[in-house]
């Protein structure tokens, strides 16, 4: 089966600070990716899809990049309310893999 | 508001089966797929497979062939995941979601949104 690997497994940044989550896949899966935002307790949250696009009513600090096998999730000034576990998927086929997730707290 | 809500908390013996409820509202059930995802303690998402309302066809994960069934009930716009042979490993919390596009579309946009989450556990 395809992989999703994500990187760092976790990090500590400061209020205000940005910061970026890697997701790689071990095969091209052209724009097929999501990410999703749990935090601690709750349900996981749709925050991006096709690798790029915001899904509504997510705050525009969020973005995504990439394409193929290398994506990116970049928070553009971390604030208190992020601190969660992020994760990716694909979904161009079955399965629809997840990343092992990133860890991201407040320093 | 689309909404989707699980039935509640389960605990079960090892080699026992359990099946677990997803009832939809606020959409049309069978336009849009649903995915069953699992989330064991401490651990990542796990998907499991997905189902199509309208019809039943189902795909699941390599992992739970054999022991995991997915079906619906449009009267009821419910769908249910059951799953047999239960082992400890099993213990972990269960997730319905949507996918956000309906079928007809072609769309695909991973899942949004997702139920609130069933826990089941796993113990002697």
């Amino acid at each position: 089966d395809m992989q999703m690997t994500q990187s760092p497994s976790s990090l500590s940044a400061s209020v205000g600070d940005r910061v970026t989550i890697s997701c790689r896949a071990s095969q091209d899966i052209k724009n097929y990716l999501a990410w999703y935002q749990q935090r601690p307790g709750k349900v996981p949250k749709l925050l991006i899809y096709g690798a790029t696009t915001l899904q509504s009513g997510v705050p525009s600090r969020f973005s995504g990049r990439g394409s193929g096998t290398d994506f990116t999730l970049t928070i553009s000034g971390l604030q208190p309310e992020d601190v969660a576990t992020y994760y990716c998927q694909k979904y161009n086929n079955a399965p629809w893999t997840f990343g092992q997730g990133t860890k991201v707290e407040i320093k | 508001q689309v909404q989707l809500v699980q039935s509640g908390a389960e605990v079960k013996k090892p080699g026992a089966s359990v099946k677990v409820s997803c009832k939809a509202s606020g959409y049309t059930f069978t336009d849009h797929y649903l995915h069953w995802v699992r989330q064991a303690p401490g651990q990542g998402l796990e998907w499991m497979g997905i189902i199509n309302p309208n019809g039943g066809k189902t795909t699941y994960a390599q992992k739970f062939q054999g022991r995991v069934t997915m079906t619906r009930d449009t009267s009821t716009s419910t769908a249910y995941l059951e799953l047999s042979s239960l082992i400890s490993d099993d213990t972990a919390v269960y997730y319905c979601a949507r996918e956000p596009h309906p079928v007809t579309s072609f769309v695909r946009a991973g899942f949004d949104p997702w139920g609130q989450g069933t826990l089941v556990t796993v113990s002697s």
